[in-house]
This record gives structure tokens, C-alpha cells and sequence, in this order.
């Protein structure tokens, strides 16, 4: 099974702050990344998927980059409805994995 | 506007059966890939299982600890997503999402617990 491994596993941030969240797999998934982010007791919700691309109503304040095993989530001009745990997830074959999660924490 | 309504959770005993449905609609539902993602109490995120599109050959696979006891199927025509689960084990005890591949739809989670 391909293995993704989040850094950081936990982030502390002020608002208004721009930060990075990385995700490097375990072999090339290409560009098949998603990013999620869930918040407590809520369903996660995907930001982007295909590495880079923002899924229809996602602010443009997330980003993200890379391919093969190196990816990165950037989120800018954090807010406090940001911080939350952020996942990313493969879907190159299966079985599809998730990394461990970042918690982003307000500072 | 993309809604994915997962329902069927309930408490069950060990060794009993459970079908989730999972109603779709806003997207192309017809090309969409499903599945199910579970997350046990205080976890992280386990794809549990996924449809192909019948144009993609429909194949169904299954993460290892449920293989052979859990399908899932889908009823085009309904724009509906079914997980049925036999043989259920305390470690299964999770909510379950229903979602597209890509991510463009999540349902709100439905809760199955398994307890003697």
C-alpha cells in the first residue's frame, strides 16, 4: 500500500498567517492528490484535487502544488474558520490511504 | 449544489448485518466513482471501499480487514451508493462517509456502532 506521511502533524498559527502543510507518498502518485479538511464532528469536505486544482467554491486562499511524491497545501491569510485538521489522500490505485492528518491550532 | 446523503447506521451486535445507502445528486453521478470512508472513534481516515463508474467496468475493491465481508453496489438509475456489511466485528464500530473519489461530494457521516 502506498504510505503518505503529513508534516507538520500539528501547526500552531495567528490569524492572518500564510502556512505550508506537506504530504510526500511512499512511491509516484502522480498528480493524484486530494486535500481535505475536517473540522470536529463535522464531515471532512475536499479543497483540492488533481494536486492543485480547487474544487468549485473553495477560496482561493488554498493552493496547492506538486507531483509524484512531494506535495505541499498552502493556506494564506489564515482565518479562524481555518483551523481545523487537514488530510491529504491518494487516489492513484488501490487501496486508496490518507496521510495522518495536520492540526492547525490557533496560536 | 453537490448533496450526498448517507444514511442505515445503527447499534448491532457481533456477527450481525447492516446496509448503508448513500443518495447522490448535483454532480454526474453516472461517471462518478464512490466509496465509503470510515473513522473510528478519535481516528484518523480509512477508504474503506470504491465503485468504478459502469463505463470504467464498475469494479468494486476493498481495503484487507473488510474484504470478503462487505459490498458495495450502486443503482445508477437511483443515484444510489449501497455498502452491505455482514459479519460485523467491534473494530467496524465507525462513522461512515459516503464520497466521491475525487472529493466533490461528502456525505455527513452515518454512525455504525458494534456492541454486545
Amino acid at each position: 500500500d502506498i504510505q503518505l506521511t503529513q508534516s507538520p502533524s500539528s501547526l500552531s498559527a495567528s490569524v492572518g498567517d500564510r502556512v505550508t502543510i506537506t504530504c510526500r507518498a511512499s512511491q509516484d502518485i502522480s498528480n493524484n492528490l486530494v486535500w481535505l479538511q475536517q473540522k470536529p464532528g463535522k464531515a471532512p469536505e475536499a479543497l483540492i484535487y488533481a494536486a492543485s486544482t480547487l474544487h468549485t467554491g473553495v477560496p482561493s486562499k488554498f493552493s496547492g502544488s506538486g507531483s509524484g511524491t512531494d506535495f505541499i497545501l498552502t493556506i494564506s491569510s489564515l482565518q479562524p474558520e481555518d483551523f481545523a485538521t487537514y488530510y491529504c489522500q491518494h487516489y492513484n490505485t488501490y487501496p486508496y490511504t490518507f496521510g495522518q492528518g495536520t492540526r492547525l491550532e490557533t496560536k | 449544489e453537490v448533496q450526498v446523503v448517507d444514511s442505515g447506521g445503527a447499534l448491532v451486535k457481533p456477527g450481525e448485518s447492516l446496509r448503508l445507502s448513500c443518495a447522490a445528486s448535483g454532480f454526474n453521478f453516472t461517471n462518478a466513482w464512490m466509496g465509503w470512508v470510515r473513522q473510528a472513534p478519535g481516528k484518523g481516515l480509512e477508504w474503506v471501499c470504491r465503485i468504478k463508474s459502469k463505463t470504467d467496468g464498475g469494479t468494486t475493491d476493498y481495503t484487507a480487514p473488510v474484504q470478503g465481508r462487505f459490498t458495495i453496489s450502486r443503482d445508477d438509475s437511483k443515484r444510489t451508493v449501497y455498502l452491505q456489511m455482514n459479519s460485523l466485528k467491534s473494530e467496524d464500530t465507525a462513522i461512515y462517509y459516503c464520497a466521491t473519489v475525487l472529493g466533490e461530494g461528502w456525505g455527513q457521516g452515518t454512525l455504525v456502532t458494534v456492541s454486545s
